[in-house]
């Protein structure tokens, strides 16, 4: 069974600092592994999407990496903004006939002004 | 294109009553899915579907039923509401199922109170 892990829960660094986010899954069997944003009391928006072949991928201050054989994922915040502070999702989508995507619960993330 | 949308936004009910969370998509994804949102219980899955005419469960689909009878929407049902099913309601959808590149897409969201 995928299981997928982030941590820590909350985080809270002063503004400026470049940060990693974690994400940890079971099964390496995964089609890509997506990073999504989702801000209080709003629906998720897309951030990254990995996929199976690739190592890394970057848009702006953001870059997130893909490591298959321990089964994890980072997502790198440079020069950390008020803006930033959101809950950040990962998500699997694993190899097998039921097509399921699997989520994280999520590092809640507060950037200090 | 409007992407994914969700109808409505908020909703209440009362125990027992009957509806139906709309969800649309025009970007032509063959899977589309439903979430539910709960504090400390992350997002979970209610039910997906691979393409129009197939449906399948997810890892909470009691008291709900879905149909995708068009490519475009996937709306999801509850049968005789209980309070245990106040959450935040999320449709998505993606290109393709079982794909490398597919890329989930998120509606805003429904919250549904039920009394």
């Amino acid at each position: 069974k995928q299981e997928v892990t982030q941590i820590p829960a909350a985080l809270s660094v002063p503004e400026g600092e470049n940060l990693v986010l974690n994400c940890s899954f079971t099964d390496s069997a995964i089609y890509n592994l997506q990073w999504f944003r989702q801000d209080p009391g709003k629906g998720l928006t897309s951030l990254l999407l990995i996929q199976s072949s690739q190592r890394e991928q970057t848009s702006g201050r953001l870059n997130a990496s893909l490591d298959k054989s321990s089964g994890r994922s980072t997502l790198y915040i440079a020069a950390s903004q008020p803006g930033d502070s959101a809950t950040y999702l990962c998500a699997v989508s694993r190899v097998n006939r039921d097509d399921k995507i699997i989520f994280g619960k999520g590092t809640r993330l507060h950037i200090l002004p | 294109n409007a992407g994914v949308t969700q109808t409505p936004k908020f909703q209440v009910l009362k125990t027992g009553q009957s509806m139906t969370l709309q969800c649309a998509q025009d970007m032509n994804h063959e899977y589309m899915s439903w979430y539910r949102q709960d504090p400390g219980m992350g997002l979970r899955l209610i039910h997906y579907s691979v393409g129009a005419g197939i449906t399948d469960q997810g890892e909470v689909p009691n008291g709900y039923n879905v149909s995708r009878s068009t490519t475009e929407d996937f709306p999801l049902r509850l049968l005789s509401a209980a309070p245990s099913q106040t959450s935040v309601y999320f449709c998505a959808s993606s290109l393709l199922a079982g794909s490398t590149y597919n890329e989930q897409f998120f509606g805003p969201g429904t919250r549904l109170t039920v009394l």
